[in-house]
């Protein structure tokens, strides 16, 4: 089955800062990509999603790469602020069995 | 808005009893999920339905089993609790091709 991998356990920036967490994945047929942010003792939610059509995509601070040749997609999160600070998990689904795969998580520290 | 709750929210459990997690959805989402979370393994998943009646295996499925008997309802049941199944359990409702809903999180610990 697909596997997505995370490739910053951790990242440390300084508050104003650009923050930008790399996820890579396996199975071609991948074509959704969104992304989750956990606050320290809450749950998930989503914050941003890419699909495979487009190779950008913009949130107010928060955009998404997609390179497909190389399988790889990244969140960009500008001018960072302490309430950034949070685990972001990647995910990836090709549609089929309605599931989603998802990385490990990146926790993001935003320094004052 | 979307809303999908847990319960309970914390739980103490005795090794070889009996628990039962449950998840409500006024979503009207077709597809719930169950994933456990723990320091080191992010997030996985233990079984998912598709609709009321259907139960699917996930990664981890051994020492789970699942229940849907209605399209709000989804249960998560371990017959024979370990303290290896300490954990964060999520219940999440949406899908694959779009944004999935998580509840709150249920705190087990197996003593």
């Amino acid at each position: 089955g697909e596997k997505v991998e995370q490739h910053e356990s951790t990242l440390s920036v300084r508050e104003g800062d650009s923050a930008v967490i790399n996820c890579t994945y396996t199975d071609t047929a991948s074509s959704y990509f969104p992304w989750y942010k956990q606050e320290a003792g809450k749950s998930l939610h989503f914050v941003i999603d890419i699909r495979s059509n487009v190779d950008r995509k913009q949130s107010q601070r928060l955009i998404v790469l997609l390179d497909k040749k190389a399988k790889r997609f990244s969140l960009h999160i500008t001018a960072t602020q302490p309430e950034d600070s949070a685990i972001y998990f990647c995910a990836a689904s090709t549609g089929s069995n309605n599931r989603i795969f998802f990385g490990d998580g990146t926790q993001l520290v935003v320094k004052p | 808005e979307a809303a999908v709750t847990q319960s309970p929210r914390n739980k103490v459990a005795v090794t070889g009893g009996k628990v039962t997690l449950s998840c409500n959805q006024t979503n009207n989402h077709n597809n719930m999920y169950w994933y456990r979370q723990d320091t080191g393994h992010g997030l996985r998943l233990i079984h998912y339905s598709y609709g009321a009646g259907s139960t699917e295996k996930g990664d981890i499925p051994d020492g789970y089993k699942a229940s849907r008997p209605s399209q709000e309802n989804f249960s998560l049941i371990l017959e024979l609790a370990t303290p290896s199944q300490t954990s964060v359990y999520f219940c999440a409702s949406g899908g694959a091709w779009v944004e999935q809903y998580f509840g709150p999180g249920t705190r087990l610990t197996v003593l």
